[in-house]
């Protein structure tokens, strides 16, 4: 069964503070990596795919990263509108359309 | 461009009732697929549907059941209420079922069973 644990559960930064969101996964065979970001009480917003170790995506402040068994979402320079919770899923060989999500890190940057 | 809708967007159900949640999926887009997300956790598939079928369901009862209309729109339907049930329905849509596709999602409706 396909596993993603996200971590920390919650990072609390200074405006210009720059950090990084672990996600770690077990899946049988990764078709694909998905990085969305949801604000409270809206339905999650497409962030990146990514598809094999080694990839990289980029989008104004976030960077994603992915290698054989996490990916971490890079925030350079956060400002208070990124504040929000951002949410790793991955789909597997044996899964094909159905995405398995973490829990989600409450990301909150304050100014 | 239209993105995912769905409706309604609050919908408040006693337990035992039966309830009815829709979706219309991104322009261009033929596969919907529905999530359940309970309070701080993140969404669970429920199943997906692609050609007027389920083509893959996830560890939900009988009760959770949908239909996929010729126009690629889509209805969850939940009998049966229980408490267990409260959270934050979403739809989301893409163009084919594989697991490469990008699924993008609807801005959820939320469920309180009382």
């Amino acid at each position: 069964e396909d596993q993603v644990t996200q971590s920390p559960e919650a990072l609390r930064l200074q405006e210009g503070e720059s950090s990084s969101l672990n996600c770690s996964y077990t899946v049988s065979g990764l078709r694909g990596l998905f990085w969305y970001r949801q604000d409270p009480g809206k339905g999650p917003e497409f962030l990146f795919t990514l598809y094999s170790a080694g990839e990289e995506k980029e989008k104004e402040r976030l960077k994603a990263t992915l290698t054989k068994k996490e990916s971490f979402l890079h925030i350079t320079a956060p400002k208070p509108e990124d504040s929000a919770t951002y949410l790793c899923a991955v789909s597997g060989g044996t899964s094909y359309g159905k995405l398995t999500f973490g829990q989600g890190t409450i990301l909150t940057v304050h100014p | 461009d239209a993105g995912v809708t769905q409706s309604p967007t609050h919908l408040i159900k006693t337990r035992g009732q039966q309830v009815t949640l829709r979706c219309s999926p991104k322009s261009g887009h033929d596969t919907v697929s529905w999530y359940q997300q309970a309070l701080g956790q993140g969404p669970q598939f429920i199943f997906q549907y692609y050609e007027e079928e389920e083509r893959q369901r996830g560890n939900f009862p009988d009760r959770f059941s949908g239909h996929q209309f010729p126009n690629y729109s889509s209805e969850l339907n939940v009998n049966a209420l229980l408490l267990g049930d409260s959270a934050l329905y979403l739809c989301a849509s893409s163009s084919g079922t594989g697991a490469t596709d990008t699924q993008y999602f609807g801005p959820g409706t939320r469920l309180t069973v009382l």
